[in-house]
């Protein structure tokens, strides 16, 4: 069955890069997205990638995807406490052909100090 | 364009009752999913329903149940409920669900006694 896999927690400054990583494996996957989780909220579409591109940018947030790795990464640029939430990773693909399920990682907790 | 909306935000039953959740989807969008959020278990699918009918069904037993009405509209039945089940219900809409980006409501926080 396919499976997320991402690193629990991340601490960066404000202002530095922040890099969350996210390895899947369902082979089959056609889309991966990234959302973002504010305490007390739903989740936030951040972006997504199609599984033949390797790189998609959005203003401050860059995905890159090695599909042969099956490595997934966000890259977010001049990091903000605004920032500070917790992002999942998730891939689209179930039996029925509709891609309609997303299959999400664990989360990261981004934390981001002064 | 107004979000997907999830009614109630919070709910507390008692054991062995049961309850029902609704979310309405983002105008024009067909497709609704459902998704359970716990500290131990993480995000996990439950089911979709397109045009009233259900297409995809996650790994949980049948206490679990919804409906889409012709609005597109949805609900979620909980029946018999455990302490288990306590949790963050979130809702999904897209356009068709056929690889299509979901947007989430903020979710129904469940919590049984």
């Amino acid at each position: 069955g396919e499976d997320v896999e991402q690193s629990l927690f991340l601490s960066v400054r404000e202002g530095d890069s922040s890099v969350i990583n996210c390895t899947y494996t369902d082979s089959s996957s056609t889309y991966l997205y990234w959302y973002k989780q504010e305490p007390g909220a739903g989740l936030q579409l951040l972006t997504y990638i199609f599984s033949n591109m390797d790189m998609k940018q959005d203003q401050r947030l860059t995905v890159l995807l090695n599909k042969k790795d099956k490595h997934l990464s966000l890259r977010i640029a001049d990091t903000q406490t605004g920032d500070s939430a917790i992002y999942f990773c998730a891939e689209s693909g179930d039996d029925t052909g509709t891609a309609s399920k997303l299959t999400f990682g664990t989360g990261t907790r981004l934390q981001v100090t002064l | 364009k107004a979000g997907v909306t999830q009614t109630p935000r919070y709910l507390i039953k008692t054991r062995g009752q049961q309850v029902t959740l609704s979310c309405s989807p983002i105008s024009g969008h067909r497709s609704v999913s459902w998704y359970q959020q716990t500290p131990g278990q993480g995000l996990q699918f439950l089911f979709e329903y397109f045009s009233e009918t259900q297409r995809n069904k996650g790994n949980f037993p049948g206490r679990f149940s919804g409906r889409q009405f012709s609005n597109s509209r949805s609900e979620m039945n909980v029946s018999t409920l455990e302490l288990g089940d306590s949790a963050l219900y979130l809702c999904a809409s897209s356009l068709t669900g056929n690889n299509q980006p979901q947007h989430f409501g903020d979710g129904t926080r469940l919590s049984i006694l």
